[in-house]
């Protein structure tokens, strides 16, 4: 599976867009974008997940790039409820086993 | 609320000793994974059960086993337990089918275990 890379770290005021970025430039054709949060001491929640095109649901938007080298995961408007750690997790589409958690992203939501 | 449940919520053990743990998977899901958490660092996976037997392993050693039974549910036993154990310890259910594929995770609450 390819490896993701994410920033460690990110601020965003309640209200306004969260845009997560997180880089993938190993992955292959038949590989998945999946995006999971966890919040303090809880399970990983799942969020969203898309192969090419981009992606919307009730809680979040999967932006991928054409190249697929990167995406971006958007919370349109961000609560305090959204502050956790949010991790990119890339995984073939035959695979379906281990999902392999990185570091993610501590995003903070502050009012 | 994903509908997966775990238990116990918490657990505190000594060096030495053996735990087991509980999950039930969601609803209609067939395949249970766990993962071990420690402070600070993201889940790592150990296992996978489907039609209960192991179908994949993450690189833990042997004293950590598993067990699914015919209603889908499993639990994950440890022996001989190490302070370094001491984790959040998840579990998580999807619908595996015999074809390898990926089908969303859904995780549960988690079990605390602390090992003193």
């Amino acid at each position: 599976d390819a490896k993701t890379t994410q920033p460690p770290s990110m601020d965003c005021a309640e209200g306004r867009a969260a845009n997560l970025p997180c880089n993938h430039s190993t992955i292959s054709g038949n590989e998945y974008v999946y995006w999971y949060r966890q919040i303090h001491s809880q399970g990983p929640q799942y969020i969203i997940h898309g192969l090419k095109n981009n992606e919307t649901n009730e809680m979040a938007s999967l932006i991928i790039t054409e190249d697929r080298k990167s995406s971006t995961l958007i919370l349109p408007h961000a609560t305090l409820r959204d502050t956790a750690v949010y991790y990119c997790i890339v995984q073939r589409s035959n695979s379906g086993y281990a999902l392999n958690f990185g570091k993610g992203t501590s995003l903070l939501v502050t009012p | 609320d994903a509908g997966v449940t775990q238990s116990p919520t918490h657990l505190i053990k000594t060096r030495g000793q053996q735990v087991t743990l509980r999950c039930s998977p969601k609803s209609g899901h067939d395949t249970v994974s766990w993962y071990q958490q420690a402070l600070g660092q993201g889940p790592q996976f150990i296992f996978q059960y489907y039609e209960e037997e192991e179908r994949q392993r993450g690189n833990f050693p042997d004293r950590f086993s598993g067990h699914q039974f015919p209603n889908y549910s499993s639990e994950l036993n440890v022996n001989a337990l190490l302070l370094g154990d001491s984790a959040l310890y998840l579990c998580a259910s999807s619908l595996g089918g015999r074809v390898r594929r990926t089908d969303t995770q859904y995780f549960g609450p988690g079990t605390r275990l602390t090992v003193l």
